[in-house]
């Protein structure tokens, strides 16, 4: 079994609809990561967690929300979807330590806003 | 600020010729990490290499090696006697010390191997 899922992997929504994503992992690890893939940037860092209580934002935070849920639980919402958040959403996690710290990625997730 | 650059966006060779792939970083702190990932057409990110800056000992891997140079910032990634597998868009990635612990990602190299 895959260490980080996500769930759905692909979607196709509507402007102006709610919608979350949703990352588990069974690697044990304290830290997770939410970033969007668009073609020709590279990954941007949307929100990540350190730990279940910490919370914080990354580069492009506007327009998204996060949970974390459970230490292995962290979901990523768009209150109200628009085109523009039509990308490929990556989550990721990593340990704490300076030799643990390796980012692991899920599958991605393919979101398209119509 | 941290940065990271990947100033080829795309590479294509014959199979079996060696290739490299260029990553150029920016960083204030004194202990930083670098990274590649990469993505094959099916979309996942997958790690190959993780490097401390205070080990500039190079790596070598089957047909992968990296060479981390401080002098000028660059940590690049050669793959010998290249194979149709190979094909993917392979990303350089920076993260630095305590405090400024983020992942800055390049925005990637696309590899075509040439059957």
């Amino acid at each position: 079994d895959a260490d980080v899922t996500q769930t759905p992997r692909n979607r196709i929504t509507k402007t102006g609809k709610r919608i979350m994503l949703e990352c588990s992992q069974t690697k044990g690890h304290d830290r997770m990561y939410w970033y969007r893939q668009d073609p020709g940037l590279g990954l941007q860092l949307i929100y990540y967690s350190f730990d279940v209580k910490d919370i914080n934002k990354g580069e492009i935070s506007d327009g998204y929300s996060v949970s974390r849920q459970a230490q292995a639980k962290f979901s990523l919402s768009l209150e109200s979807a628009i085109p523009n958040q039509t990308a490929l959403y990556f989550c990721a996690t990593s340990g704490r330590g300076s030799r643990t710290d390796t980012q692991y990625f899920g599958p991605g997730t393919r979101l398209t806003v119509l | 600020a941290q940065k990271v650059t990947q100033a080829q966006t795309e590479i294509s060779v014959v199979e079996k010729e060696d290739v490299t792939l260029d990553c150029v970083y920016e960083t204030r702190d004194t202990t930083y990490y670098l990274f590649w990932y990469k993505q094959p057409p099916s979309g996942e990110l997958v790690f190959l290499i993780r490097r401390n800056s205070f080990d500039e000992q190079n790596e070598i891997s089957g047909r992968y090696s990296w060479n981390f140079q401080k002098s000028t910032s660059s940590f690049n990634f050669t793959i010998t006697a290249s194979q149709v597998v190979d094909s993917a868009v392979y990303f350089c990635a920076l993260r630095g010390n305590f405090g400024n612990e983020k992942l800055t990602f390049g925005t990637g190299t696309r590899l075509t191997i040439i059957p």
